[in-house]
């Protein structure tokens, strides 16, 4: 069964800092993976996705993530943080078949120190 | 462009009441999808639906009913609500084939049983 990662609950990082969240996947083939984003109070807005190619996926904000197959991971990289980026962020991975599950990790709370 | 609408955003219930949830989405998406979130747990999928009439069972579906008589809309039904629940539950809408897998998400009903 394929499961998500976030070995990090809470990250805090002071504004200007560069920024980088842990994910972990465990899937029996080759996966399709995303980076969610949800702000307070609000419904979850995609930041990026993985289809199979190029390891390194550019998103939204100035986001980045690095596929790797051998570490099974899938972190999500930010050079300069944002006060606005203070929301929770999840990973997720999907078969990519018809149905469509994604399977969530617990998130990661990024907290932004002015 | 697209939006998905959760009713109500608070609901607050009574111990063993059926409770109900309303999504209507208009990005003419054949899959719908219902989550769970908890505080610490990430989402747990409850229920799916690939199509009009269509429903499958996702990790969390019991207690839970759901049902697809539209293809825009996908209600969810808490069978008995239990005392001292609280969560949100998130409604998400994605194209059912192609190269465009990624869900998208609704704002959240917050439940609160009493």
């Amino acid at each position: 069964a394929q499961s998500v990662t976030q070995p990090d609950a809470r990250v805090t990082v002071s504004e200007g800092a560069s920024l980088q969240l842990r994910c972990k996947y465990s899937y029996f083939g080759t996966p399709y993976l995303f980076w969610y984003v949800q702000y307070p109070r609000q419904g979850l807005q995609l930041l990026l996705k993985y289809y199979p190619g190029d390891p390194v996926v550019q998103g939204v904000n100035g986001f980045e993530a690095e596929f790797s197959k051998s570490n099974s991971s899938f972190h999500l990289r930010k050079a300069s943080v944002h006060w606005s980026d203070w929301a929770v962020y999840f990973c997720a991975v999907s078969k990519g078949s018809a149905g469509n599950k994604l399977t969530f990790g617990i998130g990661t709370r990024v907290l932004v120190r002015p | 462009g697209g939006i998905i609408t959760q009713t109500p955003k608070f609901l607050i219930g009574q111990e063993g009441q059926k409770l109900t949830l309303k999504c209507q989405q208009n990005f003419n998406h054949d899959t719908m999808y219902w989550y769970r979130q908890d505080s610490g747990k990430g989402l747990r999928l409850i229920y799916y639906s690939i199509t009009e009439n269509d429903l499958q069972k996702g990790d969390l579906s019991e207690g839970y009913d759901a049902s697809r008589e539209k293809k825009s809309s996908f209600s969810l039904t808490v069978t008995s609500a239990q005392k001292n629940e609280m969560a949100v539950f998130l409604c998400a809408s994605s194209y059912r084939t192609g190269a465009s897998y990624e869900q998208y998400f609704g704002p959240g009903t917050r439940l609160t049983v009493l």
